[in-house]
């Protein structure tokens, strides 16, 4: 699977957007962007995934880079609940089981 | 219950004690994993049963023997464990031919005296 490059830490005032990038310039054809998330003590929560075309659901929005090296997970209007560790995660789609590997991630703190 | 549960949530046993972590899952899934969290590190992959037959053992050791009777269940027994092991331990299931995410339970707060 392909290695990611998150940033350690970022703070996102409550109400605003919090852009989380990720770096992923090796990722090969066949291999999808995932993004989970970590509440303190908590078990890793899937947020989303996508292949190259942008993608959104009721919990965030994904943004590809058109040359697929880079993406940018979006939560439109952060709350003190999304203050978490997120996890960017590459990896080949379905299909048999999935070996995930888990990075360090990006502490996201959400400020009042 | 729904999703992925975990017991106990916390346990505290000695080097010398014997005891087992449950996982259970009511998604269908037919694929089961344990991680370890150890504080301030990524998290580890140690077992996946993919069809109740384990497929991945990353240079687990021996004192730590995973058991999964059946597609909805995952145990961890441990035994002779160092306080080093002491850990959140997770569980998680997927959808082996089908799903794209993994559920994760809520974990097992483990302290090893």
């Amino acid at each position: 699977d392909a290695k990611t490059t998150q940033p350690t830490s970022m703070d996102c005032a409550e109400g605003r957007a919090a852009n989380l990038p990720c770096n992923h310039s090796t990722i090969s054809g066949n291999e999808y962007v995932y993004w989970y998330r970590q509440i303190h003590s908590q078990g890793p929560q899937y947020i989303i995934h996508g292949l190259k075309n942008n993608e959104t659901n009721e919990m965030a929005s994904l943004i590809i880079t058109e040359d697929r090296k880079s993406s940018t997970l979006i939560l439109p209007h952060a709350t003190l609940r999304d203050t978490a560790v997120y996890y960017c995660i590459v990896r080949v789609g379905p299909g048999g089981y999935q070996k995930v590997t888990f990075g360090i991630g990006t502490k996201l703190q959400v400020i009042p | 219950e729904t999703g992925v549960t975990q017991t106990p949530r916390h346990l505290v046993m000695g080097m010398t004690n014997k005891k087992s972590l449950k996982c259970e899952q009511h998604l269908g899934h037919n694929a089961m994993y344990w991680y370890k969290q150890s504080a301030k590190k990524p998290l580890e992959l140690m077992f996946v049963y993919s069809l109740e037959e384990r497929v991945e053992n990353n240079s687990v050791p021996s004192r730590f023997s995973p058991e999964c009777p059946n597609s909805s269940h995952l145990f961890l027994h441990l035994h002779t464990l160092q306080p080093e092991d002491s850990a959140l331990y997770l569980c998680a299931s997927s959808q082996g031919t089908s799903g794209y995410e993994q559920f994760f339970g809520p974990g097992t707060r483990l302290t090893v005296l």
